[in-house]
Parts: structure tokens; sequence; C-alpha cells
């Protein structure tokens, strides 16, 4: 049974500060995994996805890495900003056209 | 804003009812998605849609039924609502038609609890 683990639940960085986000999960046999940004009562914003057979891919500020035989993924932010904050969640794509979510961390990056 | 919408966010109705959930996206994506969330963070696909022709028919009742009157618009009408039919229904969107290669993007979700 997949389980995605995402830690810290919580994280209060100042402006300017790199930091990174944790995703774990149970079940290496997933298809790809995805990095979101969900603002308050607003849906999920895609920022990064990552094929099963990619180890990372990067976007501006964001690079995301992928270690699918430990079950493992990072989410790096370098120079944070407060227009980042915001809950970040992962999730795997699973066989049977099912989406695993991660149980998210609050981001708040204070200026 | 660019994003997926979803209307109502809450819907409550009695069971025997029709009903229906509205998916707006304005992404400029060519594909649209529902899904049901089975549990806290569980989404299963029930339909998918791309540039208007069904393409994924997941095993759900036929009291479900997707429209898609154009690509930006995916509606989900449910008829005669049962009770194991309230749940969290979210709708995305993406760019192509792959499961496992192309980003997808949700929308809020909408709460459906039938009494």
């Amino acid at each position: 049974k997949q389980e995605v683990t995402q830690i810290p639940a919580a994280l209060s960085v100042p402006e300017g500060e790199n930091l990174v986000l944790n995703c774990s999960f149970t079940d290496s046999a997933i298809y790809n995994l995805q990095w979101f940004r969900q603002d308050p009562g607003k849906g999920l914003t895609s920022l990064l996805l990552i094929q099963s057979s990619q180890r990372e891919q990067t976007s501006g500020r964001l690079n995301a890495s992928l270690d699918k035989s430990s079950g493992r993924s990072t989410l790096y932010i370098a120079a944070s900003q407060p227009g980042d904050s915001a809950t970040y969640l992962c999730a795997v794509f699973l066989t049977g056209n099912q989406f695993y979510f991660g149980t998210g961390t609050s981001l708040t990056v204070i200026p | 804003d660019t994003a997926v919408s979803q209307t109502p966010k809450y819907l409550v109705t009695q069971m025997g009812n029709d009903k229906s959930i509205k998916c707006e996206q304005n992404l400029g994506h060519d594909t649209m998605y529902w899904y049901k969330q089975d549990s806290k963070k569980f989404l299963k696909i029930m339909f998918s849609y791309n540039n208007k022709e069904l393409i994924i028919n997941e095993t759900v009742p036929n009291r479900f039924s997707p429209k898609s009157p154009d690509k930006a618009h995916l509606n989900l009408h449910i008829n005669s609502l049962e009770l194991g039919d309230s749940a969290v229904y979210f709708c995305a969107s993406s760019q192509g038609g792959s499961l496992y290669y192309n980003e997808q993007f949700f929308g809020p979700g909408t709460r459906l609890t039938v009494l």
C-alpha cells in the first residue's frame, strides 16, 4: 500500500534563504512524481513533473530530484521569496490511473 | 488568474436527486479529467477528455455522465444520487492526453454530500 509522507509539515524561513522540501513514498512502482503548489482556496498548480526514469527536473529557482529506489524526492527552492509562501504537495502517479498525494508542507517566507 | 476552477465548492443534496458539477480551465489545455477522492490523499480517475473526445472512461456507474461542450469545460452530471457518491470530486487539466508524461493542474475540488 502506497504511503506518501512529506517532511517537514511546516517551515518558516527568512526571505532569500535556500530551502529543501522532502517527499518519501513506500512503493517505488510509480510512473511519475509531481510537485504541486496550493494557495489558500485555490487548486493545485503543477511545479515540476519527474518521470520514473528521470533523476531531476529544473524550472527557474526550483529543482526537484527523484531517487526511485529509495523512495525519495526533494524540492529545492533557491533564494526564497514571500510569494513562495504556500502549501507544497508531492504526488505519485500509480498503475490504475491513480494519484496518491503527500501530506504537504506549509511554507512561510518572511520578508 | 489562470487556473482550473470548479463550481460549486460544496454541494449538499438528497438521495435520488440529479446534480451537476462544472469545471473550467483557462490554461489553454486540450485535456481535462475528473477524479474522485477515495480517501484523504488518494484520487482515482473517472474520465478524461482530449479535445472534447472521451479517451478514458474508468469503471464508474453510468449514473455519472461527463459532458465537454468545448476544450475549456468538462462538466460532470450525476443522476439518482446515492449515499455512496458522497466524496470530493477534483477536476484537472493538462496539455497533452498522456497521464504518464503530462503535468496535470487540479481544481480546488467539490465536496458532494448526499443525505
